[in-house]
């Protein structure tokens, strides 16, 4: 059974950091594109970056672009986001999720995670 | 970045209904163009991938269809647990944008 156990929200201040995890199991988890995506509370989904097999490709949504980092250590089946610089407007549920084709669509979500930024 | 546009925003059906939810992007995407179907305080689950292929598991009622910048999604026969919010989702071009969604109320 593919699972995504995701840990590491929390409430942190803005300019703060936090570091989210994913760990993978249940397949070749280095064989497939992992990405995540985030959903403000009582808004909608909001694609955040992607990384692709070997982790040698990386994309991020603009507004993340330079202070968001996506990585992953595929002897440990595990996906991290480094969050730094964190806003305001980055409070939101954040789901790492894969499956599907060259990453194209998500068949498989972890079970979100929440992220507060606040003073 | 390419938009996603759904209608309605929300909808209230009967069960036995006959529902269509429509996506357009504001380019063409061709067919990669996915469903999903998310539940108060559950992570999203895929229904349909590149427009009008059913993942597997998914019940047979659901289907989609469209290509280039028109898609729909159809629910053949409404069930009482089909409530719940669907998403648009294009993986055409980077950044994937999923559309604002659509509510589905069962009546």
């Amino acid at each position: 059974e593919v699972q995504l156990v995701q840990s590491g929200g929390g409430l942190v201040q803005p300019g703060g950091s936090l570091r989210l995890s994913c760990a993978a199991s249940g397949f070749i988890f280095g064989n497939y594109w992992m990405t995540w995506v985030r959903q403000a509370p009582g808004k909608g989904l909001e694609w955040v970056a992607n990384i692709n097999e070997d982790g040698s490709g990386k994309n991020y949504v603009e507004s993340v672009t330079g202070r968001f980092t996506i990585s992953r250590d595929n002897a440990n089946n595990s996906l991290v986001l480094q969050m730094n610089s964190l806003r305001v407007e980055d409070t939101a549920i954040y789901y790492c999720a894969t499956g599907g084709s060259g990453g194209g669509w998500h068949v498989h979500w972890g079970q979100g995670i929440l992220v507060t930024v606040s003073s | 970045d390419i938009q996603m546009t759904q209608s309605p925003s929300s909808l209230s059906a009967s069960v036995g209904d006959r529902v269509i939810i429509t996506c357009r992007a504001s380019q063409s995407i061709g067919k990669s163009l996915n469903w999903y179907q998310q539940k108060s305080g559950k992570a999203p689950k895929i229904l349909i991938y590149t427009a009008s292929n059913l993942q597997s598991g998914v019940p047979s009622r659901f289907s989609g269809s469209g290509s280039g910048t028109d898609f729909t999604l159809t629910i053949s026969s409404l069930q009482p647990e089909d409530f719940g919010t669907y998403y648009c989702h294009q993986s055409y071009s980077l950044p994937m944008t999923f559309g604002q969604g659509t509510r589905l109320e069962i009546k």
